[in-house]
């Protein structure tokens, strides 16, 4: 089956840095690649994707890159902010009906410093 | 639309008493699941249901049982509840070709 890892565990950034999160993935037909952020007490949030057909992906501050030949993508988010802080899941998983549709990585503990 | 909603919001438990936890989703999507959410293990997948009908075993099944009543809701019974089930579940629910949207989440404490 799938197996997502993801790195590093915690980071720390200054308020207006850039953070880089990484995962790696090991199944080759997975084909959908989406990253959850989630607050304390609060359910995940879906918020950026990436097909197997696209190289990287952007939607304001964030984005996501991914190198299929690899099997790895990461997610970037510039110019942080102090409620960027959450904890944020990598997710790798095909998008076929009736599969166990996502693998999840260990997940990354943000914390953005005013 | 409510989304997916589940059912307590927050249980006690004593080392084998049995419970059921509820999900329900009104976006009329076919697949369901159920994840458990431990502190540094990120979610693992327990059980999934492509279609009403339907059920499968996922990462972490043992200890645990599913049933798809309808298209809209998806239960996970804990039959003999164990300290190790202490933990945060999920139910998502997914339209075909797209990603996950989860529930509110129950959080179970078992002494």
């Amino acid at each position: 089956g799938e197996n997502v890892e993801q790195h590093p565990s915690t980071l720390s950034v200054q308020e207006g840095d850039s953070a880089v999160i990484k995962c790696t993935y090991s199944d080759s037909a997975s084909n959908y690649f989406p990253w959850y952020k989630q607050e304390l007490g609060k359910r995940p949030q879906l918020i950026i994707d990436i097909r197997s057909n696209v190289g990287e992906k952007k939607d304001q501050r964030i984005a996501v890159t991914l190198n299929k030949t690899a099997k790895h993508f990461s997610l970037h988010i510039t110019e942080t902010q102090p409620e960027d802080s959450a904890v944020y899941f990598c997710a790798a998983g095909g998008l076929d009906t009736g599969r166990r549709a996502l693998t999840f990585g260990s997940g990354t503990r943000l914390q953005v410093q005013p | 639309n409510a989304g997916v909603t589940q059912t307590p919001k927050f249980q006690v438990l004593k080392t084998g008493q049995s419970m059921t936890l509820q999900c329900a989703q009104d976006m009329n999507h076919n697949s369901m699941y159920w994840y458990r959410q431990d502190p540094g293990m990120g979610l693992r997948l327990i059980y999934y249901s492509a279609s009403e009908g339907t059920t499968d075993k996922g990462e972490v099944p043992n200890g645990y049982n599913v049933s798809r009543l309808n298209k809209r809701e998806f239960s996970l019974r804990l039959e003999s509840a164990a300290p190790s089930q202490t933990s945060v579940y999920f139910c998502a629910s997914t339209p075909p070709g797209e990603t996950q949207y989860f529930g509110p989440g129950t959080r179970l404490l078992v002494l």
